[in-house]
């Protein structure tokens, strides 16, 4: 089974404050992306690596940048967090397996509260 | 870039009867269209997709049906159960999924007893 994990079910920060929040993939997954989840909205692409050291701006990536220093991690940076960057964040990495080719496997989800 | 627009938000049917969400894409050149199930509290899972090179693909009690003329794409669950309430998102991509995934803003279905 593909296993995604992430740093925080729940977050709260503060207005300004640096925010890390890191996934982990366990299936030497090359592709990884970081959606933003909010009701009515459905889900956003912010950023997505398709190696170490590589990464694509999605949709939305004003206000966030990514890290990927090895390839079973991958992590979205706020700078400096605000009040409407308060939403569910969650990391996918992409099958490459024969029985999951494309499928993106999503990882639990990060609840952030901007205060 | 890609816009997938998705219809209805709700959606609300008789258990036994059949479901059907409405999805349509901008770009002509996406080329890959899933389909994902959110339970509450949840993480989203795949539950079925179509490539553009094929018009209909079926799984069990849900199919998928993809107009590329048109740009619309389409889930059919028939039969349904308690178990499919739940939030259905689409999506399309270029890549095969590879640079992301443009979704839907997703159908909260509702199987009423």
């Amino acid at each position: 089974d593909v296993k995604v994990t992430q740093s925080s079910r729940y977050l709260v920060k503060r207005t300004g404050e640096k925010v890390f929040l890191e996934c982990v993939q366990d299936m030497d997954h090359e592709n990884m992306f970081w959606y933003r989840q909010d009701p009515g909205l459905g889900l956003r692409l912010i950023y997505f690596s398709y190696d170490v050291k590589m990464k694509e701006k999605g949709d939305i990536p004003e206000g966030y940048s990514v890290s990927r220093e090895k390839k079973e991690r991958f992590s979205l940076i706020l700078e400096s967090a605000s009040t409407n960057q308060t939403s569910m964040y969650l990391c996918a990495t992409l099958g490459v397996l024969a029985s999951s080719y494309n499928e993106q496997f999503f990882g639990p989800g990060t609840r952030l509260t901007v205060l | 870039g890609e816009n997938v627009e998705q219809h209805p938000s709700t959606l609300s049917v008789q258990e036994g009867d059949s479901a059907v969400i409405k999805c349509t894409y901008s770009d002509s050149a996406s080329n890959y269209f899933p389909w994902y199930k959110q339970e509450l509290g949840k993480r989203p899972q795949l539950i079925i997709d179509i490539r553009s090179n094929v018009g209909e693909k079926k799984d069990q009690r849900i199919a998928v049906t993809l107009n590329k003329t048109a740009k619309h794409f389409s889930l059919h669950i028939t039969e349904t159960q308690p178990e499919d309430s739940a939030v259905y998102f689409c999506a399309a991509s270029r890549g095969g999924g590879a640079d992301g995934l443009t979704f839907g803003k997703g159908t909260h279905l509702i199987i009423q007893p």
